[in-house]
């Protein structure tokens, strides 16, 4: 697609539940990036990629929250016994991520997730 | 390491009058330098970006941004700005193979 793509664009879940969100990144680009903006709060981010690999974890806020990507495309960012302080806007955004390259990041729409 | 620093959490202006959203950067090396901004419940989009060349950037709807090496600094000013300008405006730093780091958002307020 022309676009960063997200599924789905509103989850509303009960606590305790897993949920799986889905983004589909700008054909071509070998990074791939997990934010999470909760409501008045800037973006706090979860995790990059570059290809399949996630050589930064480090904004995973817990063990229930875990990433995959696969084929150096598609990733899927799953958060396990979904607690009501995950609720928050989940950003993924992708860059062709190439040495020498401007790293500039392409916003997908987001994916509300809203935990009961 | 890199960070960002945006000086400001919210900027409330009226119409029409000048605005400058503040934001500070410190690197050990060269980097690139990014201003996106979010209209209310829409998605980031890039405003304007520095990667080498002119200090100066233009980017959309009238924004403009000075690079200023010796004071770390990239700056986003608008003359004359409008209702629709409310947002809420990031600045971001990265470089080859890193991560992007973004600052912690400044919100715009345009009051009428």
């Amino acid at each position: 697609g022309a676009g960063v793509s997200q599924s789905p664009s509103n989850k509303v879940t009960e606590k305790g539940k897993d949920v799986e969100l889905r983004c589909d990144p700008i054909s071509g680009h070998t990074a791939l990036y997990w934010y999470r903006q909760s409501l008045g709060q800037g973006l706090e981010f979860l995790i990059y990629f570059q290809g399949n690999s996630a050589p930064d974890k480090s904004g995973l806020p817990s063990d229930r929250f875990s990433a995959e990507r696969t084929g150096g495309s598609v990733s899927t960012l799953t958060i396990q016994r979904t607690q009501q302080e995950d609720s928050a806007v989940y950003l993924c955004a992708s860059s062709s991520g190439t040495s020498g390259s401007y790293n500039e990041q392409f916003f997908g729409p987001g994916t509300r997730l809203t935990v009961l | 390491a890199q960070s960002v620093t945006q000086l400001d959490s919210q900027v409330p202006v009226f119409e029409e009058a000048p605005v400058e959203l503040r934001c500070n950067y410190s690197s050990s090396v060269s980097v690139y330098l990014f201003w996106y901004v979010q209209y209310p419940n829409q998605g980031l989009q890039l405003l304007l970006k520095y990667l080498s060349g002119s200090t100066l950037v233009k980017g959309i709807n009238g924004f403009e941004a000075e690079f200023n090496k010796s004071q770390t600094s990239f700056h986003l000013r608008k003359p004359s700005v409008h209702i629709s300008d409310t947002a809420e405006y990031f600045c971001a730093v990265s470089r080859p193979g890193f991560k992007t780091i973004f600052g912690a958002g400044t919100r715009l307020f345009v009051k009428a």
